[in-house]
């Protein structure tokens, strides 16, 4: 079962636009979200994340927006670059229910950023 | 600062051999994750390990995988009797302690069944 979505497998923007990746989760113990970038032939490398008790939370170009009712996130990158090619990942954890970070992937979304 | 390291970071085996991955964490890390990403999928958690201790392996498959964090040395991720789906990238991360917010993750070892 996928408990974390992201239903774009690709987006393609121009340099300079607004880049928006969504993400939708189903389960209702996750409190806890992070978004990860990855290249090709490399691990993903942490970008940003948020607390449920958090509705946004921003880092320079990057702004990660939470709705739980909704159980949906968001990832804006403003303005977006050409360097910001590259496929991004959700993931979802359950910290605080006596878990640990077991981390729960959506599928990703390619990024291109077009001059 | 050395991040998360893993080797080989590709590696080739033919089906029925074994494949032995390895992950050596951050720097004051004692806690190590294993995911296996399969082509045009996200990663899936396989097992999270404690520096002696299989903490939760509910990821793994029960045949023919194991992993181990010994006392001293990098974490070893055994594949026995490679099969052709194993095929797959094999990310290690890494965090400061079990409620950490933040995984971080080695390059991966690529592996290929022949």
């Amino acid at each position: 079962d996928q408990q974390v979505k992201q239903n774009s497998p690709s987006l393609s923007v121009q340099e300079g636009r607004i880049s928006i990746l969504n993400c939708d989760y189903t389960n209702s113990m996750f409190d806890y979200f992070l978004w990860y970038k990855k290249y090709p032939a490399e691990g993903p490398t942490f970008l940003i994340s948020i607390s449920s008790i958090k509705d946004k939370n921003e880092d320079g170009r990057f702004t990660v927006f939470l709705n739980k009712s909704a159980k949906h996130l968001s990832l804006h990158i403003v303005p977006s670059q050409p360097g910001d090619s590259a496929v991004y990942f959700c993931a979802a954890s359950a910290l605080g229910s006596g878990g640990y970070n077991k981390l729960i992937f959506g599928a990703g979304t390619r990024l291109a950023v077009h001059p | 600062n050395a991040g998360v390291m893993q080797n080989p970071r590709h590696l080739v085996r033919r089906r029925g051999q074994e494949a032995r991955l390895r992950c050596s964490p951050m720097k004051g890390h004692s806690h190590v994750y294993w995911y296996r990403q399969l082509p045009e999928e996200g990663l899936k958690f396989m097992v999270y390990l404690q520096k002696e201790n299989i903490i939760d392996e509910s990821g793994m498959p029960k045949e023919r995988f194991s992993a181990e964090f010994p006392k001293e040395g990098p974490s070893i991720l055994r594949i026995q009797q490679v099969v052709r789906g194993d095929s797959a990238a094999y990310f290690c991360a890494s965090s400061r302690d079990r409620n950490t917010d933040t995984q971080y993750f080695g390059p991966g070892t690529r592996l290929t069944v022949l």
